[in-house]
């Protein structure tokens, strides 16, 4: 079993629809991010989060450490939002390494 | 403007030639990281280095090298020994674990 597992894998929706992705660990950790993959490869960071809930524009992250569990939601989605969103998460010990989750590739139709 | 910049962006090669891979950020940051991805995979780590002149062992570090000469410089050598070379690369660079900013990724392809 991976030690980050991301939900769904492969999600299509409509322009306007609420997206929700997961993401459950099985680790302690210090801090789980949520990057995002562009169809070029370049990736990009969203948010970092320890606990509780961050906002940037129309994107939410949110986490509750002792479930273990975080979602990544777009509200309103567009379909620039279309690309493989990531989430990963930093060790409990502060190890200088991230475990990754294998990604959701997400399409959002006009 | 500050970044990771990654080149080429695509790379073709012969199996049994090694191939180096260039990072270079002008961030300031200590720690730098090379990522290979794979289609349906996640992120896997290759090299890491938290300052000049040391690095360490990621999860799958046989068959690539690499050196940390210079604070802005990381680059990662694919050798003959590494059985499955093709892959989409990728460096980033962070002042700690905070926060990793990645670089644009250099698509390896070895024939």
């Amino acid at each position: 079993k991976n030690e980050v597992e991301q939900s769904p894998q492969n999600l299509t929706a409509q322009e306007g629809e609420f997206i929700t992705i997961n993401c459950s660990y099985s680790v302690g950790i210090s801090a789980l991010h949520w990057l995002q993959q562009h169809p070029g490869g370049g990736i990009v960071s969203l948010f970092m989060l320890s606990s509780g809930k961050k906002k940037h524009g129309r994107l939410i992250a949110t986490i509750n450490i002792q479930e273990k569990h975080s979602s990544l939601h777009i509200t309103a989605s567009h379909p620039r939002d279309s690309a493989v969103y990531i989430c990963a998460v930093g060790g409990e010990e502060g190890a200088q390494k991230l475990v990754f989750g294998q990604g959701t590739r997400l399409t959002i139709n006009p | 403007d500050g970044g990771i910049t990654q080149s080429p962006k695509y790379l073709f090669r012969k199996e049994g030639q090694n191939v180096t891979l260039s990072c270079e950020q002008n961030l300031n940051h200590d720690a730098m990281y090379w990522y290979r991805q794979d289609p349906g995979q996640g992120l896997r780590l290759i090299y890491y280095s938290q300052i000049v002149n040391d690095f360490q062992k990621g999860d799958i570090a046989e068959g690539y090298s690499v050196s940390r000469e210079k604070k802005e410089s990381f680059p990662l050598t694919v050798t003959s020994a590494q059985k499955n070379p093709t892959a989409f690369y990728l460096c980033a660079s962070s002042i700690d674990l905070s926060e990793q900013y990645f670089g644009p990724g250099t698509r390896l392809t070895v024939t």
